[in-house]
Formats: structure tokens, sequence, C-alpha cells
């Protein structure tokens, strides 16, 4: 597609269920990133992909969340027994490279997660 | 630890007026700067970035930034606003070159535009 999509792109669901998020970057994008963005705070970084491997997944809160990426294309994020405080928008991001070139990232309209 | 403050956390504007959003930074060395923007219903988009040289950069859609290492900031401005620049302004630090995409955003700066 022409840019990042993301699916679903409002998710409800109660307290201790199992939630995946999809991504799918621009074609040709090498890295894919995942951001996670509470109300009124800016986007925290989460994890990165370079192929198919995860380069950081440093700032992945704890051990329920998960991401994989396993033909380096489109990613799913994984949260496990959700927790109220996991609300957000989840946004996921894409570059040609690493990014480190030129900084730029090229951002999906995000996953609005709610945990009620 | 590296932090990005956007002290302004909502300003109003008249179409036609100028802006500047302000971005402080907390870092030992000179990081990558950025500003985004988010509109309703879009994704993050990259106005303009610092990483060396001419510390003035221009952007897409008539925004500029400064870049002050005495003051740690990194302000956005424009001269004339128009009514659909109204959005959320972030402004984001990416540490180290060999870091990625791992960028520390400010918490946003919500930009209402009055007729």
């Amino acid at each position: 597609g022409a840019g990042v999509s993301q699916t679903p792109s409002n998710k409800v669901t109660e307290k201790g269920k199992y939630v995946e998020l999809r991504c799918d970057p621009i074609s040709g994008h090498t890295a894919l990133y995942w951001y996670r963005q509470s109300l009124g705070q800016g986007p925290e970084f989460l994890i990165y992909f370079q192929g198919t491997g995860a380069a950081d997944d440093s700032g992945l809160p704890n051990d329920r969340f998960f991401a994989v990426r396993p033909e380096g294309s489109v990613s799913t994020l994984k949260i496990q027994r959700t927790e109220r405080g996991d609300s957000a928008v989840y946004l996921c991001a894409s570059s040609p490279n690493g990014g480190a070139n030129t900084g730029e990232l090229f951002f999906g309209e995000g996953s609005r997660l709610t945990v009620l | 630890a590296q932090s990005v403050t956007q002290p302004d956390i909502h300003i109003t504007v008249s179409e036609g007026a100028s802006l500047e959003l302000r971005c402080n930074y907390s870092y030992g060395a000179t990081p990558y700067l950025f500003w985004y923007v988010q509109s309703p219903g879009q994704g993050l988009q990259l106005l303009l970035k610092y990483f060396s040289g001419d510390t003035l950069v221009q952007g897409i859609k008539g925004f500029e930034a400064e870049f002050k290492r005495s003051q740690s900031s990194f302000n956005l401005r424009k001269p004339s606003v128009h009514w659909s620049d109204a959005a959320e302004y972030f402004c984001a630090v990416l540490p180290s070159y060999n870091q990625g995409g791992k960028l520390i955003f400010g918490q946003g700066t919500e930009l209402s535009v009055k007729p």
C-alpha cells in the first residue's frame, strides 16, 4: 500500500484478554517500529525491527508484550492478560533503513486499544 | 536520561499570525532533532529535522526551526499560520545515530487556530 496500515483502528477488550495488533509497513521498508501513545503524551518507543529480528526491544514494558515480524514485512504486536493501564494508541512506523540516515519515520494512524 | 520538554501544552493563535512552539532537550551532546505533526485522523508526519550544519532548518508547509546549542532548544516557527495548521506538534530527539528510529518525543503542543 501507499502508507503504513494498522488494523484494527479501534479495539475494545476486557481486562485479562489477549489482543493482537497488526502493522503492514510501506513496501520495501526494512525497519519497523512500534510506539505507544497514552492520552496527553507523546509516543513512547516499544520495539524496533530490522528485517525479521528485533534489533531493540528495550521499550516493551513487561513480558506481557511481545512482537513478531516473521517474514520481514507485516508485524504483530501481542499483548497478553491486558490491563486497564494498557489502554493507549499503538503506533507503527516504518523506514527504508534503520532510520538513522534520515531520521524520518513513516507512521500509521494507530490502533486505539481500550481495556475495560 | 535524555528528555524532551515542550513547555506549552496548548497554544491558540489567530490565522495569519506568527507562531513559535518551544522545545528543549536534555542531552550531553548534540542529538538529532525533529519536529513531527499529528493531524486528526492522520499519522505523525515529519516536518523537519536537524542533524548538523546550518542551525536554521527549513521544513515542509512553510515551517522552520532553529537549533540553539547554548539554550538546548529547537523551536519551531511559522511566519503566518493557516487554519489547516491546527494539529498537535511533537518535538523529538534521536540521541545517537546508531539507535535507528528510537526517538524520544516530547509530550506535544496542541495548536488551535482562530479565524
